[in-house]
């Protein structure tokens, strides 16, 4: 079983919809979750990041978190076309292990 | 700017010729990191360090050495680089929070090496 796991998609939405990407976790003890953005070719960058229970919301970008059911999801609202890109799912088990997902593709179609 | 350097960012090499990827940061960041990301695998955490001179294995270490001797630069050796060494390499720094745990990592640019 993978640390954390993510859909590979590709996940296709018109533009001006909400994305809804979704990643699950296998170590319960972990406390810090983060979402990146990694455009094909270049360095992922932060988009989110959540340490506690419920949402977190950053301009179009919700994060949601529920260590119960070991699960993080990242909403983007009116998705545009430059939201295109792969999104990591980040989950810090403890403090000095990283462990990522795959990816989901996201294409946000004009 | 805060940022993280790694160099070179693309190299073609062939099997058993050591070589040495730098990476630096300029934000005094206790933690660095080395992943390689390859398609449908993701990021791979290869060694890190959580300061001077602490350095450890990560998920893939084989084939890979690291050193610690500066806060500010982890390069990344490959001692004798073969064909499944060919992938995406990226460096990352991140502090560390009041209770140990992670800040925000920062990536570098990558690197892409191929061996032949």
């Amino acid at each position: 079983q993978k640390e954390v796991e993510q859909n590979s998609g590709p996940l296709s939405v018109p533009e001006g919809a909400i994305a809804s990407l979704n990643c699950t976790y296998s170590d319960r003890g972990s406390q810090s979750f983060f979402w990146y953005r990694q455009y094909s070719g270049k360095s992922p960058e932060l988009i989110m990041s959540i340490y506690s229970n419920g949402d977190k919301e950053d301009g179009r970008f919700t994060a949601q978190l529920n260590k119960a059911s070991q699960y993080v999801s990242l909403l983007i609202r009116d998705s545009q076309p430059s939201d295109s890109a792969t999104y990591l799912c980040a989950v810090n088990p403890y403090f000095n292990k990283f462990y990522f997902g795959s990816g989901t593709k996201l294409n946000v179609k004009p | 700017e805060a940022q993280v350097t790694q160099n070179p960012r693309y190299l073609i090499t062939v099997t058993g010729k050591k070589l040495t990827v730098t990476c630096s940061q300029n934000m005094n960041h206790e933690y660095m990191s080395w992943y390689r990301q390859d398609p449908g695998l993701g990021l791979r955490q290869i060694y890190y360090s959580m300061n001077v001179e602490v350095t450890d294995k990560g998920d893939v270490p084989e084939g890979y050495k690291v050193s610690r001797k500066e806060k500010r630069n982890f390069p990344l050796i490959l001692e004798s680089p073969s064909p499944n060494q060919t992938s995406l390499y990226f460096c990352a720094s991140s502090s560390l929070g009041g209770t140990g745990s992670q800040e925000t990592q920062y990536f570098g640019p990558g690197t892409r090496l191929l061996v032949l």
